[in-house]
């Protein structure tokens, strides 16, 4: 039962260099998320997606870009990475429309020098 | 706007004491409302849930009652242990989004 996982689990960056976070989903669900984790403010959404080929904007996505090609994997792409973009991202998954439950990722902890 | 709030951690208590995490809402429209975990080193995990006014959700020994009227959701446990150390997050869902509350770190000693 791999679940949701995440691609890099570590990594460090210099400021400009461009990176690509991986999330890869193993349970045919249709919505997936990218989440940031910082200390004191909980987790705030980047870009979700509710279908292979759609992505949408969250409440902080200013400097990532996603992608969704295929149902089961959800790309968080940084272009030029800066000090502030330092954080834990998680991503999620969860069936379609409703309150279902959320499947989180482990995590992938970035710093950028 | 759609918003949780919930208590300022950490928290630090002995074994088998009693525990509450509260946890208040502001919403529009009807959310559902949930209490995630965060063991150390992993991902959130759902903990309970409730999907209407007057609904309980249990898990684990945890409880929390959706409470309408107060706009609340508070996770209590009557006996916590050591393995429960981990922070929690409550959240809601409406308008197909989840908004979550800013965590509570909760460390149990022997």
């Amino acid at each position: 039962n791999a679940g949701v996982t995440q691609t890099p689990k570590f990594r460090v960056l210099k400021t400009g260099q461009s990176m690509t976070l991986l999330c890869a989903q193993d349970m045919n669900h249709e919505y997936m998320y990218w989440y940031r984790q910082d200390p004191g403010m909980g987790l705030r959404l980047i870009h979700y997606s509710v279908g292979e080929g759609t992505t949408a904007k969250g409440e902080v996505p200013d400097g990532y870009n996603v992608s969704r090609l295929k149902k089961q994997n959800f790309l968080l792409g940084l272009e030029s990475a800066a000090p502030s973009q330092t954080s834990v991202y998680f991503c999620a998954s969860r069936q379609g429309a409703g309150s279902g439950e959320l499947f989180f990722g482990e995590g992938s902890r970035l710093t950028v020098l | 706007g759609n918003s949780v709030t919930q208590m300022e951690g950490p928290v630090t208590l002995s074994e088998e004491a009693f525990l509450t995490i509260n946890c208040t809402y502001t919403a529009t429209g009807y959310p559902s409302l949930f209490w995630y975990v965060q063991y150390p080193g992993e991902g959130l995990q759902l903990l309970l849930k409730a999907t209407k006014a007057d609904d309980k959700g249990s898990n684990k020994g945890f409880e929390a009652t959706y409470r309408k009227e107060t706009t609340s959701f508070h996770l209590e446990k009557g006996s916590v242990q050591v393995s429960d150390s981990a922070v929690y997050f409550c959240a809601l869902y409406t308008g197909n989004q989840f908004y979550f509350g800013t965590g509570t770190s909760l460390t149990v000693i022997p």
